[in-house]
């Protein structure tokens, strides 16, 4: 049972251009949502986060958009730079007191210069 | 660098065998969260301990246990190994005022890569 699904296993974007990232989520108690990018051999490092209260938020060139009625969320990165390359990770929490993240596959993200 | 650390970086055993992984959060933080990463499974969370006490439990074998001490570090302790114990645990760590908000971020250390021959 994947609650939160990364349909696209890869994605290949030209320097300069805008990467969107996508990510949508079966469980109706997620209330905050989150992007991870991670290289090999290193943990997931956090880029930004989203509330369920809320449609969009930006920080510099990564902006996350949530769509709950389609339970849907984006993340775009605009521009896209070669050092975005990357996997990233779409993860969600909420219900009760239990915080765990539930991780979506990840997307591999490459930006060819 | 997120502030989390783990040891050892990397970890070679054989099957049989026990090992501990160790933790510690990112200064002030009171929730351990640890995670395994498979090949074929992506991110799975194991366990959560909060302030010493253990919070919500996720895909955790039997074989597998956690705690976290007084200092607020955490070790996971995996024993009986398997080869498909192989993958890489990850240690989180998050603020978790106690109920102000329950939308936290987890900051994830560098991970532990297990091969278990």
């Amino acid at each position: 049972d994947q609650q939160v699904k990364q349909n696209s296993p890869s994605l290949s974007v030209q320097e300069g251009r805008i990467s969107i990232l996508n990510c949508d989520y079966t469980n109706s108690m997620f209330d905050y949502f989150l992007w991870y990018k991670k290289y090999p051999a290193e943990g997931p490092t956090f880029l930004i986060s989203i509330s369920s209260i809320k449609d969009k938020n930006e920080d510099g060139r990564f902006t996350v958009f949530l769509n709950k009625s389609a339970k849907h969320l984006s993340l775009h990165i605009v521009p896209s730079q070669p050092g975005d390359s990357a996997v990233y990770f779409c993860a969600a929490s909420g219900g009760g007191s239990n915080y765990k993240l539930t991780f979506g596959k990840g997307t591999l993200l490459t930006v060819n210069p | 660098d997120s502030g989390v650390t783990q040891t050892p970086k990397h970890l070679i055993t054989a099957t049989g065998q026990r090992v501990t992984l160790r933790c510690s959060p990112r200064s002030g933080d009171l929730s351990v969260y640890w995670y395994q990463q498979s090949l074929d499974q992506g991110l799975q969370f194991l366990i959560q301990y909060y302030n010493g006490e253990e919070r919500a439990k996720g895909n955790i074998l039997e074989r597998f246990s956690a705690q976290q001490f007084p200092d607020l570090h955490s070790e996971l302790n995996l024993s009986s190994l398997e080869l498909g114990d192989s993958a890489l645990y990850f240690c989180a760590s998050s603020v978790d005022p106690g109920g102000r908000t329950r939308q936290e971020t987890q900051y994830f250390g560098p991970g532990t890569r297990l091969l278990v021959l």
